[in-house]
């Protein structure tokens, strides 16, 4: 059974850092690509970054470009978002989910970690 | 970026119904649109992707149609498990988008 774990949500303050983290199993954690989609309360979803394995390819959305970096260890089916410099706008549920193989769709997600940008 | 719009935003149904929800990108993306399906508190579930294959598991009153900017998603008949709300996806160019999404409440 796939599952996508995500922790490391929290309380931080506009301008501080976090780090989260999704831990991966039941399939070829190396093989997938991986992504990270945020849901601001109340609002849609917003894809944020994703990371290819086997390439080493990266993309993120421009509203965090610069700001977050999206990394993987395939050797600990773990994913990982480093957010630096945070905005109140960057309050959401963030989810791990995975690319379904061949299309750049999520067909497993997390079940999501809070983090709340606020003083 | 390609902007996709969904219409209605709200749209009240009642068990049995036919109901519809169409998605607009603002410029053609093939039929590279995928359609989830959101309970409140819960992570988004895939219903259909490449405009018109379902996701395994999914039941077949879900289907979806379209191709270049216009789709659309119809549950033929609705159930009470499918209250919720309903975004669209395109997965034809980074950076892939959604639309606001589309809540099927309660008549």
């Amino acid at each position: 059974e796939v599952q996508l774990v995500e922790s490391g949500g929290g309380l931080v303050q506009p301008g501080g850092s976090l780090r989260l983290s999704c831990a991966a199993s039941g399939f070829t954690f190396s093989s997938y690509r991986m992504n990270w989609v945020r849901q601001a309360p109340g609002k849609g979803l917003e894809w944020v970054s994703c990371i290819i394995g086997s390439t080493g390819t990266i993309y993120y959305a421009d509203s965090v470009k610069g700001r977050f970096t999206i990394s993987r260890d395939d050797a600990k089916n773990s994913l990982y978002l480093q957010m630096n410099s945070l905005r109140a706008e960057d309050t959401a549920v963030y989810y791990c989910a995975r690319s379904r193989d061949g299309y750049s769709v999520f067909d497993y997600w997390g079940q999501g970690t809070l983090v709340t940008v606020s003083s | 970026d390609i902007q996709m719009t969904q219409s209605p935003s709200t749209l009240s149904a009642s068990v049995g119904d036919r109901v519809t929800i169409t998605c607009r990108a603002s410029q053609s993306i093939s039929s590279w649109l995928a359609w989830y399906q959101q309970k409140p508190g819960k992570a988004p579930k895939l219903l259909i992707y490449k405009a018109s294959d379902l996701e395994t598991g999914v039941p077949s009153r879900f289907s979806g149609s379209g191709s270049g900017t216009e789709f659309t998603l119809t549950v033929s008949s609705l159930q009470p498990d499918d209250f919720a709300t309903y975004y669209c996806q395109q997965h034809n160019s980074y950076s892939w988008t959604f639309g606001q999404g589309t809540k099927v409440e309660v008549k």
